[in-house]
């Protein structure tokens, strides 16, 4: 089945540093991914969709120079979350399409990353 | 615009017995409707989907959901739950038109008692 790995699963850092946060698809290409936030209790918030070699299309109220996201080859995008503060504090996950699959296949979701800033 | 709407936080049920997990949706045009599962701090597990065809879906793990498109939901059933059960259930749509992002209901926590 496809897989998606999510990187690290969980990272606690200062406030005010960056942090990377990297989604990839072992075993399938995937010109679109998905980055998604989860507050606790709550369900998932979709963040921006990240298009491989173009822009991410991010969401209303999600701050760009904030969350930025790279998808630069057919199995990886990355998110950073620059100059984190302690709301950034989140579960964030990462889902991916598999461009070989129909139009109507599921996405596939990554483990998640736990953030804690400090 | 599209939306899911799961009505209930929690259902708790007793293993052994069939559980129902509610999702009704909103869309302008013909949805592709999906459940998920999300066990404590980890991602989603997909479970089934609905595209066409039969209104009844068979999905893994034993779980089936019915397409009622005159009360427009999708409903996740199981006829016998299990303790493992216990876990957060999210009802997701999208248009078939549109890109191929998901839109998630609020979640629904089902508890298993044995």
């Amino acid at each position: 089945g496809a897989v998606v790995s999510q990187h690290p699963s969980r990272v606690i850092c200062k406030s005010g540093t960056s942090v990377k946060i990297e989604c990839r698809s072992l075993d399938f290409q995937a010109t679109t991914m998905f980055w998604y936030r989860q507050f606790p209790k709550q369900s998932l918030m979709l963040m921006a969709t990240s298009n491989e070699g173009s822009k991410a299309t991010y969401e209303q109220g999600v701050e760009k120079d904030k969350f930025l996201i790279n998808h630069a080859s057919l199995t990886l995008s990355t998110l950073t979350v620059t100059s984190a503060h302690p709301e950034d504090s989140s579960f964030y996950i990462c889902s991916a399409r598999d461009s070989g699959r129909d139009v109507t296949g599921e996405l596939f979701f990554g483990e998640g990353s736990r953030l804690t800033v400090l | 615009a599209q939306s899911v709407a799961q009505p209930e936080d929690q259902v708790n049920v007793a293993e052994g017995n069939p559980l129902t997990v509610k999702c009704t949706y909103s869309v302008s045009g013909n949805p592709y409707l999906f459940w998920y599962v999300q066990y404590p701090n980890r991602g989603l597990q997909f479970l089934l989907k609905y595209i066409t065809g039969d209104n009844l879906v068979k999905g893994s793990y034993g779980f089936e959901a019915e397409f009622n498109k005159s009360q427009t939901s999708f409903h996740l059933k199981k006829p016998s739950a299990l303790v493992s059960d216990s876990a957060l259930y999210f009802c997701a749509v999208r248009e078939v038109d549109s890109s191929y992002k998901l839109i998630f209901g609020s979640g629904t926590r089902l508890l298993v008692r044995p």
